[in-house]
């Protein structure tokens, strides 16, 4: 597609419930980034794909929280037992290459968590 | 370690007038880049500019201008005769400068701009 594609746009999750989060990339995009964004605040850095690999992770704020590319195009992020701060957009952004190419973001899944 | 910070939370102004957005940052890489991103209502973050650490040249596209001064840390960003469809939060950004992988970027917290009609 022409831009990065998230799905689902919003989500309702009741508090312990398990949700995945799609992001498709640009197509040919080797780099893809998760970003999470509290209500009023910047996004804040997750984890970094290159093709496949998982390359950083530092960003995933607990072991409920798990990212993967198997294929090195389509990403998805689990959250698994949701708790209510855990609700955030959540950003994906792609990039051409390694190095430096420029980033596009998709328009988010914005989660809430009840 | 790397930080952003956007001092002015929310700027309100009146249409035509001209508006600063401030922007600090703390970095020990010695080749990094700067950014600022718009993201309007509909969540979408929108590139507006990259800035290489090594160049230091102000930059002027429209309306829009920025003025890199490494020796404050300061990367600010000015719109010229605002418009109403300029409403929207903004944010700088940093990220290091490699050649072997893509590098993260650290948001600041962002400046809501209102322009009023």
């Amino acid at each position: 597609g022409a831009g990065v594609s998230q799905s689902p746009r919003y989500k309702v999750a009741k508090r312990g419930q398990d949700v995945a989060l799609r992001c498709d990339p640009i197509s040919g995009h080797v780099s893809l980034f998760w970003y999470q964004q509290a209500l009023g605040q910047g996004p804040e850095f997750l984890t970094y794909f290159q093709n496949e690999a998982q390359l950083d992770k530092s960003g995933l704020p607990s072991d409920r929280f798990f990212a993967e590319r198997p294929e090195g195009s389509v990403s998805t992020l689990k959250i698994q037992r949701t708790q209510q701060e855990d609700s955030a957009v959540y950003l994906c952004a792609s990039s051409l290459a390694a190095g430096f190419y420029g980033y596009t973001f998709g328009s988010g899944t914005r989660l809430t968590v009840v | 370690a790397q930080k952003v910070t956007q001092a002015q939370t929310e700027i309100s102004v009146v249409e035509k007038e001209d508006v600063t957005l401030d922007c600090v940052y703390e970095t020990r890489d010695t080749t990094y880049y700067l950014f600022w991103y718009k993201q309007p209502p509909s969540g979408e973050l929108v590139f507006l500019i990259r800035r290489n650490s090594f160049d230091e040249q102000n930059e002027i596209s429209g309306r829009y201008s920025w003025n890199f001064q490494k020796s404050t840390s300061s990367f600010n960003f000015t719109i010229t005769a605002s418009q109403v469809v300029d409403s929207a939060v903004y944010f700088c950004a940093l990220s290091e400068a490699r050649d072997s992988s893509a590098s993260k970027i650290i948001f600041g917290s962002g400046t809501r701009l209102s322009i009023r009609p």
